[in-house]
């Protein structure tokens, strides 16, 4: 157990909609890290925020958008969801923006999202 | 730019086989170097990391060597298990103050007994 927290495991909706994924970090974690895993393009980062603020981008397309809150718990909001967005979504957490040179993220379980 | 290059997958091996998962690099200055792992239905997990030339990994029986001449970081295991199968991802930690994860796209490995 990595004490990364996602919900929901299972999610399957249709194009056009709208899904909320959350996660909630490892208890003193203030980095969170949003991941899209696909088959065909495999680990695709996100975006990531550091105690509340958005710290660096990735390939997150603009139908998609995130936020961390002050309790350090995140969302990914994704919109007009399209048959290609299906995928794992994982969400991570370090204790630094990996300013210490660590760079271990501890991983969540991920969101299986299917969009039909 | 950064980059990290996994050898394509799937591999598959008996059990007590050799493994070799090869990984190359392509950074500036003094990255840090990861492999993590994803077993079946999990998320991904730190297995080993070096963060210095010539410093070596290692973790469950899993090694890698950070050499900086090859710009590689080879994973290997003397004797793998049916537990072993999974997804391995070979990956840099940026050096610089913008530091971030790049990430190969992994390699599956199947264990038979």
């Amino acid at each position: 157990d990595s004490g990364v927290t996602q919900t929901p495991k299972h999610l399957i909706t249709a194009t056009g909609q709208r899904v909320t994924l959350r996660c909630s970090p490892r208890s003193g974690d203030l980095s969170v890290y949003w991941y899209q895993q696909s088959l065909d393009q495999g680990l695709q980062f996100l975006i990531q925020y550091y105690n509340g603020e958005e710290r660096a981008k990735g390939n997150i397309l603009e139908r998609f958008s995130a936020q961390q809150f002050p309790d350090l718990h995140s969302e990914l909001n994704l919109s007009s969801l399209e048959l290609g967005d299906s995928a794992l979504y994982f969400c991570a957490s370090s204790v630094s923006g990996l300013g210490l040179n660590t760079g271990e993220l501890f991983f969540g379980e991920g969101s299986r999202l299917t969009v039909l | 730019g950064n980059s990290v290059t996994q050898m394509e997958g799937p591999v598959t091996l008996s059990e007590e086989a050799f493994l070799t998962i090869n990984c190359t690099y392509t950074a500036t200055g003094y990255p840090s170097l990861f492999w993590y792992v994803q077993y079946p239905g999990e998320g991904l997990q730190l297995l080993l990391k070096a963060t210095k030339a010539d410093d070596k990994g290692s973790n469950k029986g899993f090694e890698a060597t950070y050499r900086k001449e090859t710009t590689s970081f080879h994973l290997e295991k003397g004797s793998v298990q049916v537990s072993d199968s999974a997804v391995y991802f070979c990956a840099l930690s940026s050096a610089g103050n913008n530091r971030k994860l790049i990430w190969g796209l992994g390699t599956s490995l199947a264990v038979n007994p």
